[in-house]
């Protein structure tokens, strides 16, 4: 079973509009990090935003936030005024103790960005 | 701080040759971790060190192996290398092996001709 799920292989947003990436995840697990990824045509991945599942609070970074629903294993990424730049492979990843502290990524998503 | 920084950047090598990938993480973080990007699979992870001492491995066949000196520096080594052993590998570093965030180098592009 997939521990991860990416269920968009491609999203398109218009420059300076909002888009949301889903990812749903398989755990037994109480207290684990979820992490949003990102992979430019440079190869280069970077790290958008990270969620620690104690935390009840959704993290923020910049124009950057996630939607984490525990309960339902849900952990979105929201981008408000998407911008040229934000082009790139988006990849949710998981990381537990259940998996042995290593990062599961899901399939990825493909943010194009419009001008 | 520099980043984590990972030589070569692209390596082309014949079937049955072997290679090693060097990875250097950023000044302070002791654990590395190794992931491998195909179009195929996507990001599998290879190994992770800590302290010079393997704290995971990932399903992988024995020709793929690691180790970590002391300045936290590791390398990879593959064996005998097949067609499908093409792909980008990752080296990613944090500071201890439990749930810190990873970062991750630019990556080593290899080809098996």
């Amino acid at each position: 079973a997939q521990t991860v799920t990416q269920s968009q292989p491609e999203m398109s947003v218009q420059e300076a509009e909002t888009v949301t990436l889903s990812c749903t995840y398989d755990t037994s697990e109480s207290d684990y990090y979820l992490f949003w990824y990102k992979q430019p045509p440079s190869r280069q991945m970077i790290l958008v935003i990270r969620q620690e599942a104690y935390k009840q609070q959704n993290a923020t970074e910049n124009r950057f936030s996630v939607n984490f629903q525990k309960a339902a294993k849900s952990f979105s990424l929201k981008i408000s005024d998407s911008q040229l730049g934000d082009a790139a492979m988006y990849f949710c990843a998981y990381r537990g103790m259940e998996y042995g502290n290593k990062l599961v990524f899901g399939a990825g998503t493909i943010l194009r960005v419009k001008s | 701080k520099a980043g984590v920084t990972q030589t070569p950047r692209y390596l082309i090598k014949t079937r049955g040759q072997q290679v090693t990938l060097s990875c250097s993480p950023i000044s302070g973080h002791r654990s590395v971790s190794w992931y491998q990007q195909t179009p195929g699979q996507g990001l599998q992870f290879l190994f992770e060190y800590f302290s010079e001492t393997q704290r995971n491995k990932g399903n992988f066949p024995g020709r793929f192996s690691g180790r970590q000196f002391s300045n936290s520096r590791s390398e990879m080594n593959v064996s005998t290398l097949e067609l499908g052993d093409s792909a980008l590998y990752l080296c990613a570093s944090s500071l201890d092996s439990t749930t810190n965030t990873q970062y991750f180098g630019p990556g080593t592009r290899l080809t098996v001709l």
